[in-house]
């Protein structure tokens, strides 16, 4: 079965960066994109950006760009989002998911990774 | 790129229906039919309810329906009931592999 295993807490002070890792399973890694996701505590879902494993190509939403990397590495079916020069309102959990080759909507769902940025 | 407008808040009585709208523009969901749902219980991950506007995954009672008229998309969660009650997120395509959610509606089974 399809699985987006994430790591786990970070807890980060303001400025630092964090790396959040999602590990693919049960579905030929390099076929679908992967996409972030983000949510603040009490807030919607804030899209981030994707990232192509094929290809390595990635895409990024205009609010994020200069701050975030997607990578990924093919060989352990991992995917990683990395948010640099963190604040407060990074704050947030963050989760991965899975875009259908072709298609436009998010099928599997890491289980989120919790990002806290405080001093 | 601005979110998809939802309202704050629905609510219904177990059995009624309750329809969400989801707002956008003619560069997103009225451009594109592209617009999907997601259902959330707090605490946990989205779940995809429909996509394609109108289009249900297996599994999905088919209490749930979406449609579109123009810039804006609705859910219709038929018969309510008690598991109904949670957060539920619109999603459109935006073009140039951009991606806008909407700003969530909480849905309340009275």
């Amino acid at each position: 079965q399809v699985q987006l295993v994430q790591s786990g807490p970070e807890v980060k002070k303001p400025r630092a960066s964090v790396r959040v890792s999602c590990k693919a399973s049960g579905y030929t890694f390099n076929a679908y994109y992967l996409h972030w996701v983000r949510q603040a505590p009490g807030q919607r879902l804030e899209w981030m950006g994707q990232i192509n494993p094929n290809s390595g190509g990635t895409h990024y939403a205009q609010k994020f760009l200069g701050r975030v990397t997607m990578t990924s590495d093919t060989s352990v079916s991992t995917a990683y989002m990395e948010l640099s020069s963190l604040i407060s309102d990074d704050t947030a959990m963050y989760y991965c998911a899975r875009l259908p080759s072709g298609r436009f909507f998010f099928d599997y769902w890491g289980q989120g990774t919790v990002v806290t940025v405080s001093s | 790129q601005s979110a998809l407008t939802q309202p704050p808040s629905a609510s219904g009585s177990p059995g009624q229906s309750v329809t969400i709208s989801c707002t956008g523009t003619s560069s997103d969901v009225g451009l594109y039919n592209y617009v999907s749902w997601y259902q959330q219980y707090p605490g946990e991950a989205p779940k995809l309810l429909i996509y394609a506007v109108s289009e249900r995954p297996s599994g999905v009672p088919d209490r749930f329906s979406g449609s579109k008229s123009g810039n804006t998309a609705s859910l219709t969660v038929s018969g309510l009931q008690a598991e109904d009650e949670a957060d539920y997120y619109c999603n459109s395509y935006a073009g140039s592999n951009n991606f806008v959610f909407g700003s969530g509606t909480k849905v309340t089974v009275l």
